[in-house]
Formats: C-alpha cells, structure tokens, sequence
C-alpha cells in the first residue's frame, strides 16, 4: 500500500479564497484524522471520522472549515473563505480501528497570503 | 486537558539508551498509551503502544508502571537519526488521538 496520500504536497492562495485539502486513506481503515499543525499550537486534531461518520468535530476553528468523508477512500477539508492565519501544515491520518496505530501521510503546507 | 507530561528537551549520546518519560496520572482502564515521532517537518511516525505489559518492537521498548500512571520509552541504541520530537498520547475509547508538546530529543555524536 501506498500509505496516506495527501494532495497537494504545497498551497499558496490569497486571503480569502477557497481552499480544499484532500486525502485517501490506506484502503481497510476505517478511522480518519486531520490534523493542523503551526509553530505556536503544535499539533492540534481538527475532526476525525469512524466508517465515514464525523465523531467529533470540536477542533474545527470555525465555521469557515468544513471536512466531509464520502466514501472510504476519500476526504476533504476545505477553508472557505481562507485568511493568513489558517497558514500551517495540515496532516491527515488513517487507523484500522481505535487500538490500532495510526498513519500519517506527509502532509499539506498551506501558506495564506 | 493535558492528559500527558513530558519533559520538553532531552539530549542522549550516540550508541547509548534513550530513556523518555511519561506521566499520564489520569489515564483510565480502558485507554491505551502510545509513542510517536516526527522527524523534521515529516507527518508523526507510529513508535509503539501498551495496555497494561511491557512492550517491545523492533523500534523500541515501553515500559509502563503497575499502577499505568507513568511510562518510559526505551530507543536501546540511539542514532542521530532517532533526533526528533517524540509524543506520548493516552487514546481514549472513543478514538480520538491529541497530541501534547512532546519532548524534543537530540542525539549527539
């Protein structure tokens, strides 16, 4: 397997575009993270999906970043509109299940300008 | 809610063992503990994870007390590529995976 696959690697857009962050986890997980992670908060969990279902939204910023999961092999996390400070590197992870570890891929760099 | 301390900076030697250390004094009995790494600005790299024993893998040992308030993750044979911020998580039930600040280890020659 080719492990977590996150696109694209590197993202440049002007304050107050629309950006989306995709992700295809390892085919048979069935948990999914994403991750935001700056200098200043570290590694912050934004959402994580079990079988497809959103569990826990909490660490969503705010109402401008939106993720959806609508099938097994597919998420997105979108920033609608984006602003500077969403700048960060955004990872996305897979686990089989909830005692099983978890797989980072390499995430995307975001820069808002 | 901070359910793990780690001390933030550690140095080890070349060749000798990395001991890093946990407290997780809130964790429940249902709630594994686990190790990652991330090297450099690369996605966090699964270590290890434990219930109850003692683990080992070809990466390293964990060992965590009788009472599972604390762990120590054991790298035997520190290199200079074992330099990097390593995180202890204490996973809950429900899945969920936080991170904490880690402790950042830097192997000298």
């Amino acid at each position: 397997d080719a492990g977590v696959i996150q696109s694209p690697r590197h993202e440049v857009t002007e304050m107050g575009q629309e950006v989306t962050l995709r992700c295809k986890p390892i085919s048979g997980h069935n948990s999914l993270f994403w991750y935001r992670q700056t200098m200043m908060r570290g590694l912050e969990l934004l959402i994580y999906f079990n079988n497809n279902v959103p569990i826990d939204d909490s660490g969503m910023p705010e109402d401008r970043f939106s993720a959806k999961m609508p099938n097994a092999s597919f998420s997105t996390l979108k920033i609608q509109p984006s602003e500077p400070r969403d700048s960060a590197v955004y990872f996305c992870a897979s686990s089989l299940d909830r005692v099983t570890e978890a797989f980072f891929g390499q995430g995307t760099r975001l820069t808002v300008v | 809610d901070a359910k793990t301390t780690q001390p933030p900076s550690m140095d080890c030697a070349e060749g000798r063992a990395a001991n890093l250390p946990c407290n997780h004094s809130t964790i429940s009995g249902n709630e594994y503990v686990y190790w990652y790494r991330q090297i450099h600005s690369q996605g966090p790299q699964y270590i290890i994870h434990g219930l109850k024993n003692n683990e080992t893998n070809e990466m390293a040992s964990l060992i965590i007390t009788e009472d599972r308030k604390s762990s120590t993750l054991i790298l035997p044979h520190a290199t200079l590529r074992d330099t990097a911020v390593y995180y202890c998580i204490v996973r809950p039930a429900h899945n969920d995976m936080r991170f904490g600040a880690g402790t950042r280890l830097t192997v000298k020659p």
